[in-house]
């Protein structure tokens, strides 16, 4: 079965730093491009970052250009998301989501149930 | 950025309504248009992929349409489990952009 599986939330201060991971399983995660989305309490959802197969192609949100770095490993089935100079704005559940892909067409059809970051002093 | 609006923002439905969700684009987005569901608590589902693809294991119900700049989802006939919050979402450019949501609720 298919799953991903977010770790790496927690409290935090302004200014902190904080590295989510994304495990993947039971698929082969080296095919997919994948993607961080984040949900703020009681808000929609906003896209945070993707990285391609091969990390060839990193693109990011204006809101956390700069402060984040998404990257992945595909030896281990992981993809991450290194968070800098974290702000109060930050606070949400960060959710990994698989991007399958075809031809030109994106869309995310696998998520993990997301792991929560708070920044808070 | 390509701004995504939907309509309403909230819905009261009874079951076995149909139900229809409006997305619309600030710009042509062809039919790079993906509708999700969410329920509190839990993490996003893909209902509808390329504006109309219905993807595996989503009930038939389930119905997009739409190119350009218009979409809609549409549920035939209104189940318990589908009170839920939809948001449709463009691939066409970074960024990815998502509507703000709609709420159906139980009327």
């Amino acid at each position: 079965e298919v799953h991903l599986v977010e770790s790496g939330g927690g409290l935090v201060k302004p200014g902190g730093s904080l590295r989510l991971s994304c495990a993947a399983s039971g698929f082969t995660f080296s095919s997919y491009s994948m993607n961080w989305v984040r949900q703020a309490p009681g808000k929609g959802l906003e896209w945070v970052s993707s990285i391609s197969s091969s990390s060839s192609y990193i693109y990011y949100a204006d809101s956390v250009k700069g402060r984040f770095t998404i990257s992945r490993d595909n030896a281990k089935d992981s993809l991450y998301l290194q968070m800098n100079s974290l702000r109060a704005e930050d606070t949400a559940v960060y959710y990994c989501a698989r991007d399958p892909h075809s031809s030109s067409y994106h869309y995310m059809d696998v998520w993990g149930k997301g792991t929560t970051v708070t920044v808070s002093s | 950025d390509i701004q995504m609006t939907q309509s309403p923002s909230s819905l009261s439905a009874s079951v076995g309504d149909r139900v229809t969700i409006t997305c619309r684009a600030s710009q042509s987005i062809s039919n790079y248009l993906n509708w999700y569901q969410q329920k509190p608590g839990k993490a996003p589902k893909l209902l509808i992929y390329t504006a109309s693809s219905l993807q595996s294991g989503v009930p038939s119900r389930f119905s997009g349409s739409g190119s350009g700049t218009d979409f809609t989802l549409t549920i035939s006939s209104l189940q318990p489990e589908d009170f839920a919050t939809y948001s449709c979402q463009q691939s066409y450019s970074t960024p990815l952009t998502f509507g703000g949501g709609t709420k159906v609720e139980i009327k």
